[in-house]
């Protein structure tokens, strides 16, 4: 069983559009997160939620919105879709106490036309 | 605020030798833990092992083991008698408690192993 589930795998679309990434955790963890992974293999953290509430937003345009509809779930929709969105997004779960490590999806190619 | 530095963008190593990663990292918290990730050609992020900043004693997971120098706040990997499958993008982390949970981390090191 996948622990941490992320679908679509490839999402190519033009510019302008709007599109969602859902994830999915089968491993009770309370927390979960977005990050975005850049052309040079930067990752940085975009969102992170704990038991559905929204604990890190790191200065994300508001395009970006997460949503949790229970603390299983972590899907991101982006809206009005620009050239510059053009990364691989992780979603990750972790377990809040004890700071454990944090398990990855196996991550989404965005990539704006 | 936090930040991992890995000073190696790219490094080679023949199959069977040992390689060390270099991780320095910066934190003013006390309480903190410390990550090595793999992320192999398949994209999938893979961890290689942890090390909690209480533990004096350096983490050992069968051929990858870190040096842990916290007053130096370094954070190395070595592995040991490299194999193909080892080849992959290797990135340090740093997660510390009681402030925003979130994992910071290095801009990575990508490890050849060469045949």
């Amino acid at each position: 069983d996948t622990a941490v589930s992320q679908t679509p795998k490839y999402l190519v679309t033009q510019m302008g559009n709007d599109k969602s990434i859902k994830c999915e955790q089968n491993l009770g963890h309370d927390t979960m997160y977005w990050y975005k992974q850049d052309s040079k293999k930067f990752l940085k953290i975009m969102f992170s939620y704990n038991n559905k509430e929204l604990i890190i937003n790191e200065t994300v345009p508001n395009r970006f919105s997460p949503k949790s509809p229970d603390k299983a779930h972590l899907n991101l929709h982006i809206n009005s879709l620009e050239l510059g969105d053009s990364a691989v997004y992780f979603c990750a779960s972790s377990q809040r106490s004890g700071a454990t490590e944090a398990f990855f999806g196996q991550g989404t190619r965005l990539t704006v036309v | 605020a936090q930040t991992v530095t890995q000073s190696q963008p790219e490094m080679s190593v023949q199959e069977a030798e040992t390689v060390t990663l270099s991780c320095t990292y910066d934190t003013s918290e006390n309480n903190y833990y410390l990550f090595w990730y793999k992320q192999p050609p398949s994209r999938q992020m893979i961890l290689v092992i942890r090390q909690e900043a209480y533990k004096q004693q350096n983490a050992t997971e069968n051929r990858f083991s870190v040096n842990f120098q916290k007053a130096a706040k370094s954070f190395s990997l070595k592995i040991s008698d490299s194999q193909l499958g080892d080849t992959a993008m290797y990135f340090c982390a740093l997660l510390t408690e009681g402030g925003s949970e979130k994992l910071v981390f290095g801009k990575g090191t990508k490890l050849t192993v060469n045949p």
